[in-house]
């Protein structure tokens, strides 16, 4: 069975720092892995994946990605947080073997300012 | 404007009630998808459709049915054996299985049992 794991309920960041938010994955073959946008009372916005290719996966609104294979991680990085960076984030895997998206639970991002 | 639709935005049931929530895609994609939120929980998967009249089971599908008799609809009915309702329900689509693909996600519909 695939699992996504978001080991942090809450991220707080000042503004103009930088952002990471975690993920950790654990799927049969090589992963899929997804990274989305939740504003309040909205549906979820894509933002980057990774299918295969370069490590580091840049996306929407600045951010990227790093996927790690030896850590099994898929971390979401912002060089420099914006208070409107402030939602929930959520980390989703797959494979080629699998028929559906896991997701994680999801991490909420505040960034104060 | 190209997207998926769902409505209502709330919905209020009944207890025994059966209510059927809707989902509209203009994306001419194949695939689309029931997901059911909670807090804390993340997204979980209630049913999901690779093609017309064909649609499979997700994680959490006892209480709920779906149709697929157009490409462009995928209505979500939550019955009345379903005994905790009260969720945020996301509708999704992607041109193909979402292994490899991202999918688009409409707005929600937050369903309340009263």
């Amino acid at each position: 069975a695939q699992s996504v794991a978001q080991p942090e309920d809450q991220v707080n960041v000042a503004e103009g720092n930088p952002l990471t938010v975690k993920c950790t994955y654990s799927v049969s073959g090589n992963p899929y892995l997804f990274w989305y946008v939740q504003y309040p009372n909205r549906g979820l916005q894509f933002l980057l994946k990774y299918i295969t290719g370069d490590n580091l996966v840049k996306g929407s609104y600045g951010f990227e990605a790093e996927f790690n294979k030896s850590q099994t991680s898929f971390h979401l990085k912002k060089p420099s947080a914006l208070v409107s960076d402030s939602a929930l984030y959520f980390c989703a895997g797959s494979s080629g073997s699998a028929r559906q998206l896991t997701f994680g639970s999801g991490t909420q991002l505040t960034v104060l300012p | 404007d190209g997207g998926i639709t769902q409505s209502p935005k709330y919905l209020f049931r009944k207890e025994g009630q059966n209510v059927t929530l809707s989902c509209e895609q203009n994306l001419n994609h194949d695939a689309m998808y029931w997901y059911r939120q909670d807090p804390g929980q993340g997204l979980r998967l209630i049913y999901y459709s690779q093609i017309v009249n064909d649609f499979q089971k997700g994680d959490i599908a006892e209480g709920y049915s779906v149709s697929r008799e157009k490409k462009e609809s995928f209505p979500l009915t939550v019955t009345s054996a379903q005994k905790n309702p009260t969720a945020f329900y996301l509708c999704a689509s992607s041109t193909q299985p979402t292994r490899n693909t991202e999918a688009f996600f409409g707005q929600g519909t937050r369903l309340t049992v009263v």
